[in-house]
């Protein structure tokens, strides 16, 4: 079974502008969550998708926004982008079943706003 | 929020003495879950503990989940150069909605001297 896929895996913005990061889970998966990594404040949580319904959110401003379509695919977009944005971001998608809930990430989108 | 923290942050250790690292979180836990994130790679699912006094093991891994579900430790016994990276607990928080979502400690990272 393919893994969680990511596009694209480096990106390099400058500040003000906008960025699209994709996101294919797992097959069969339905639940997509993304979250930020950086050095000083570690894996932090975005939101998370369900059904193309968003089920949760973290503490982020309104610039980070996200999607997700019928096919479980997800999007995220971070708008007016600012240097503290720069960051791993990950997805990661989970299939809920007997009470376990993995999260399977993505090999990661290496955002660097300039 | 909820807060879960890790210690320590770094640990250096000499391949084949042992290892352990500490979760503690805010409030008690309906289950904990670890993550290993290799350098240059993703997150990836180790275990999750559901039980008060849960220990389980995976060869050389030993995972515990206190009894009162506030706290969880890895022990890694005789290290060996392929357990380098930062380990992560995780513990969920669910919202009225029922979803799903992770908030991680920010990781013990692990050396291992040859």
């Amino acid at each position: 079974k393919a893994g969680v896929t990511q596009t694209p895996r480096y990106l390099i913005k400058t500040r003000g502008q906008q960025v699209t990061l994709s996101c294919s889970p797992i097959s069969g998966h339905r639940s997509v969550s993304w979250y930020q990594q950086t050095p000083g404040q570690g894996l932090q949580f975005l939101f998370e998708y369900f059904s193309e319904t968003q089920r949760n959110k973290g503490n982020f401003p309104g610039r980070f926004s996200g999607r997700q379509f019928s096919n479980s695919r997800s999007e995220m977009n971070v708008s007016t982008l600012e240097l503290g944005d720069s960051a791993l971001y990950l997805c990661a998608s989970s299939l809920e079943a007997s009470g376990i809930i993995e999260q399977f990430f993505g090999p990661g989108t290496r955002l660097t706003v300039l | 929020g909820q807060q879960v923290m890790q210690i320590p942050q770094y640990q250096h250790v000499q391949e084949g003495e042992d290892f352990t690292t500490y979760c503690n979180s805010s409030t008690t836990l309906s289950n904990i879950q670890w993550y290993k994130q290799r350098p240059g790679g993703h997150p990836v699912f180790l275990i999750q503990l559901v039980k008060s006094g849960e220990v389980k093991k995976q060869k050389r891994l030993t995972f515990q989940f206190g009894e009162a579900k506030k706290n969880s430790s890895l022990h890694i016994t005789a290290t060996q150069t392929t357990d380098v990276g930062t380990y992560f607990c995780a513990g969920p928080g669910v919202s009225g909605a029922g979803s799903y979502q992770l908030t991680f400690g920010k990781g013990t990272k692990l050396s291992v001297i040859p």
